[in-house]
């Protein structure tokens, strides 16, 4: 079973719309969660952090964590076109802090 | 980029060949990381570096080995491609971001081995 799971996609949602991006992870002493951008032919670039249960907003974005669910969240309001990418979850394993564990991408379009 | 360059930025080569990877960085971080990325897979760890001459295996480390002389640079070698060893690579570094580790990615290499 991997560790960190996430719909593949794609997932299409129409411009302005609140496009949803999930994952689910196995390791229940995880303790810190982030969300990559990575747009095609890119290298991944943070955009979101949560360590803590409840919500967390940065503008546009809002990272949810749910612990006792093992569930983190990333949902984009006012979508834009320029969101269109693929979006990677990593997590901290329990044990070792300085290592990520990624899930493999939600695929995502913003159509115009 | 976080101060992160690699090289090549893309290399073809044949199958049984030596290939290094050079990632280069210029802020002193202590942990580096090589990754590569596959359709369906996401990131998967090769090899990572926790210091000058430390180094350890992660996930996907067969076929490869790393070195780490000085800080500033950590290299990937696949001492005999293989086919399956066709991926976009990726290095990072570790960076405090408040009061935990995050990490940040180089450009990325794209390496086909025919």
């Amino acid at each position: 079973q991997k560790e960190v799971e996430q719909n593949s996609g794609p997932l299409s949602v129409p411009e302005g719309a609140i496009a949803s991006l999930n994952c689910t992870y196995s390791d229940r002493g995880s303790q810190s969660f982030f969300w990559y951008r990575q747009y095609s032919g890119k290298s991944p670039e943070l955009i979101m952090f949560i360590y803590s249960n409840g919500d967390k907003e940065d503008g546009r974005f809002t990272a949810q964590l749910n612990k006792a669910s093992q569930y983190v969240s990333l949902l984009i309001r006012d979508s834009q076109p320029s969101d269109s990418a693929t979006y990677l979850c990593a997590v901290v394993p329990s044990g070792s802090a300085r290592q990520l564990t990624f899930g493999s991408g939600t695929q995502l379009t913003v159509l115009p | 980029d976080a101060g992160i360059t690699q090289s090549p930025r893309h290399k073809v080569t044949e199958t049984g060949t030596p290939v290094t990877l050079r990632c280069h960085q210029t802020e002193n971080h202590r942990y580096m990381y090589w990754y590569r990325q596959d359709p369906g897979h996401g990131l998967r760890l090769i090899h990572y570096s926790y210091g000058v001459k430390d180094t350890d295996k992660g996930e996907v480390s067969d076929g490869y080995s790393v070195s780490r002389s000085k800080t500033e640079d950590f290299l990937l070698t696949l001492e005999s491609a293989t086919s399956s060893q066709t991926s976009v690579y990726f290095c990072a570094i570790s960076e405090r971001l408040g009061a935990e580790q995050t990490q940040y990615f180089g450009p990325g290499t794209r390496l086909l081995v025919l």
